[in-house]
């Protein structure tokens, strides 16, 4: 059973400051990485997505991947009061066809 | 920038009634899912779609399941004989598979789906 794993939270951050959260995963064969933000009664929203070890940025997220210990992370700097919403982690284990294995999110509130 | 889109936005059905979930995938992706969400769960996959036929298929996804492409756009969820757990988000999503790493999988905005 492959499995992805997330804190649930909630993770409560101040405004402006760093936002960090983390998933783990079970099987070592998976191939790529995503992070999706999900506001409340709406669809999953793609923030980033990672494929090779090491940080990938874009704007205020970076993506960390760390392959041998199964880890993966998302970092948003300069929080805000918009980015409050459940953040999902997304592993792919597929080849071809990216069947995604979700983690159950982590609700994270950027207090003002 | 092209988005997934889905039909209806909130669908209400009697339990053992049939339902069908239409969506429209971005036009050049090649890979096409459906995955359900149950209120307060879990984002869960359900079936993969490739050149006209199931690529995978969840444990979820039993003969009471059942995916089209009837035509050149549209990608359909046909669920027979609903039951009450059937009641969920269901989300469509598309992308143009591993050979495109820069094209991951788009979202559709879902349909809710209630079984009464």
């Amino acid at each position: 059973q492959k499995e992805v794993e997330q804190n649930s939270g909630p993770l409560s951050v101040p405004e402006g400051a760093i936002a960090s959260l983390n998933c783990t995963y079970s099987d070592r064969g998976s191939q790529s990485f995503f992070w999706y933000r999900q506001y409340s009664g709406k669809s999953p929203e793609l923030i980033m997505f990672i494929y090779s070890n090491g940080d990938k940025e874009d704007g205020r997220f970076t993506a960390q991947l760390n392959k041998a210990s199964q880890y993966v992370s998302l970092l948003i700097r300069d929080s805000q009061p918009s980015d409050s919403a459940t953040y999902l982690c997304a592993v792919n284990y597929s080849q071809g066809a990216q069947k995604l294995v979700f983690g159950q999110g982590t609700r994270l509130t950027i207090n003002p | 920038e092209p988005e997934v889109t889905q039909t209806p936005s909130h669908q209400v059905t009697q339990m053992g009634q049939e339902v069908i979930l239409r969506c429209v995938p971005i036009s050049n992706h090649l890979y096409f899912y459906w995955y359900r969400q149950i209120l307060g769960q879990k984002v869960e996959f359900l079936v993969s779609f490739y050149n006209n036929e199931i690529s995978e298929k969840s444990e979820i996804f039993d003969d009471q399941f059942s995916v089209e492409r009837p035509d050149g756009s549209n990608f359909t969820l046909k669920i027979r004989s609903t039951k009450l757990e059937d009641s969920a988000m269901y989300f469509c999503a598309s992308d143009r598979g591993q050979m495109d790493s820069n094209q991951p999988q788009h979202f559709g905005d879902g349909t809710r789906l209630s079984i009464l």
